[in-house]
């Protein structure tokens, strides 16, 4: 059985960081490309970015480009996102999830995903 | 960006209903749009991907379709574990974005 858990969240203050963990089991880790995807209370998903297999492609939304970075370790079969500079707009719950690639279309969807961890910025 | 308009935010409906749900590109996206359940415990599974492929699972009555830039997902018969948040998203070009969701609520 494919599990996802997202661990590492809580309350943190303005401007500090925060590193997010997802332990990842009932797969082959490093087969996959990974992604996080976030959402603010009440709000829709939105997009962070994703790392390929060996690490040697990583892509993030352009907003959060020099305040996030996306790291795994395939011994561990976890996946990372460390949070720097934090502000209120970064309170959300953050989900990981796996991507699967649908080769006659050339596209990638999220197949499974975490249970979200919630992560509150305020003094 | 490519920005993903779903339509309606909110629909009302009742068990056995057929509904669907609108899901609009900002440009063309060749069919790279995937939907999404969220239940209201967070809990978010994929239900349909490259437009109108049903992903392992989903039962049926859900299905996908469109071309361009204007996509949809169809409910057929409307379940009781169907009331939740959908979504679409592009996977045509960086950064990946997902439509606003759609609320699918009791009437």
């Amino acid at each position: 059985e494919v599990k996802l858990v997202e661990s590492g969240g809580g309350l943190v203050q303005p401007g500090r960081s925060l590193k997010l963990s997802c332990a990842a089991s009932g797969f082959s880790f490093n087969d996959y490309w990974m992604g996080w995807v976030r959402q603010a209370p009440g709000k829709g998903l939105e997009w962070i970015g994703e790392i390929n297999q060996d690490s040697s492609t990583i892509n993030y939304t352009p907003s959060l480009k020099d305040k996030f970075t996306i790291s795994r370790d395939n011994a561990q079969n976890t996946l990372y996102l460390q949070m720097s500079k934090l502000g209120s707009e970064d309170t959300a719950i953050y989900y990981c999830a796996r991507e699967i690639y649908y080769y006659s279309g050339d596209l990638y969807y999220f197949d499974y995903w975490g249970q979200g961890v919630m992560v509150t910025v305020s003094s | 960006d490519i920005q993903m308009t779903q339509s309606p935010s909110s629909l009302p409906a009742s068990l056995g209903e057929r509904v669907t749900i609108s899901c609009r590109a900002s440009q063309g996206i060749s069919n790279n749009l995937n939907w999404y359940q969220q239940k209201p415990d967070g809990t978010i599974k994929p239900l349909i991907y490259y437009t109108s492929n049903l992903q392992s699972g989903v039962p049926s009555r859900f299905s996908g379709s469109g071309s361009g830039t204007d996509y949809s997902l169809t409910i057929s018969s409307l379940e009781p574990e169907d009331f939740a948040m959908y979504y679409c998203q592009q996977d045509a070009s960086f950064p990946n974005t997902f439509g606003a969701g759609t609320k699918l609520e009791l009437k």
